[in-house]
């Protein structure tokens, strides 16, 4: 049973645009929501997360943006570089339970 | 990689055999996980440890088992592969599970075939 909802599956952006990743979740237990950035042949990498007790998180050139009422939370990537392609996954975890992942977004950046 | 690896980094095996996958870490962190990542299901936890000895089942645990008889190493056991058990696993640790510490940091990875 998936708990977190991941979308789109793929994107393709051109060089300094600005794209979003999208996560729904339906546990309203859940307090941590990260975001993890993984490079081909790599594991992956802890971006950004974010609690629930904030509507919005930026380092650098990412944001997550929150919405508590939706149950969605999404990550912005501004100025997108061709150092960005990678496959994105949002995830999820309440107290002491276990982070739950999305499916992944591969994102393709463009020169 | 945050002090972790993992071994094999491929392995390919044939229907029916046993096959260990060893994680090792020097960041004596008390948490650690097996994860397998699978196109279009994203990661999945397998299994993970609380402390030495301590485990317990994750979301896709059957036909894997675990042990961790020090800190620094979990190991995964497929007691008898099967080809559903080709995937590329992953090992994570983290120093706690709450506030700064439940970041979780994960190995390169071991892609495991199985014929």
């Amino acid at each position: 049973q998936q708990q977190v909802k991941q979308s789109p599956q793929s994107l393709i952006v051109q060089k300094g645009g600005i794209s979003i990743i999208n996560c729904a979740y339906e546990n309203t237990a859940f307090d941590y929501f990260p975001w993890y950035q993984q490079f081909p042949g790599k594991g992956p990498a802890l971006l950004i997360a974010i609690r629930p007790d904030v509507s919005e998180k930026k380092e650098g050139r990412f944001t997550i943006s929150f919405n508590k009422s939706a149950k969605q939370f999404s990550l912005h990537i501004m100025d997108s570089q061709p150092g960005d392609s990678a496959t994105y996954f949002c995830a999820a975890k309440s107290g002491f339970q276990k982070l739950v992942f999305g499916t992944g977004t591969r994102f393709l950046v463009s020169p | 990689d945050a002090g972790i690896t993992q071994s094999p980094r491929h392995k390919v095996t044939e229907t029916g055999t046993p096959v260990t996958l060893r994680c090792h870490q020097t960041e004596n962190h008390r948490y650690m996980y097996w994860y397998r990542q699978d196109p279009g299901h994203g990661l999945r936890l397998i299994h993970y440890s609380y402390g030495v000895k301590d485990t317990d089942k994750g979301e896709v645990s059957d036909g894997y088992s675990v042990s961790r008889s020090k800190t620094e190493d979990f190991l995964l056991t497929l007691e008898s592969a099967t080809s559903s058990q080709t995937s590329v696993y992953f090992c994570a640790i983290s120093p706690g599970t709450s506030g700064v510490q439940e970041t979780q940091y994960f190995g390169p990875g071991t892609r495991l075939l199985v014929l």
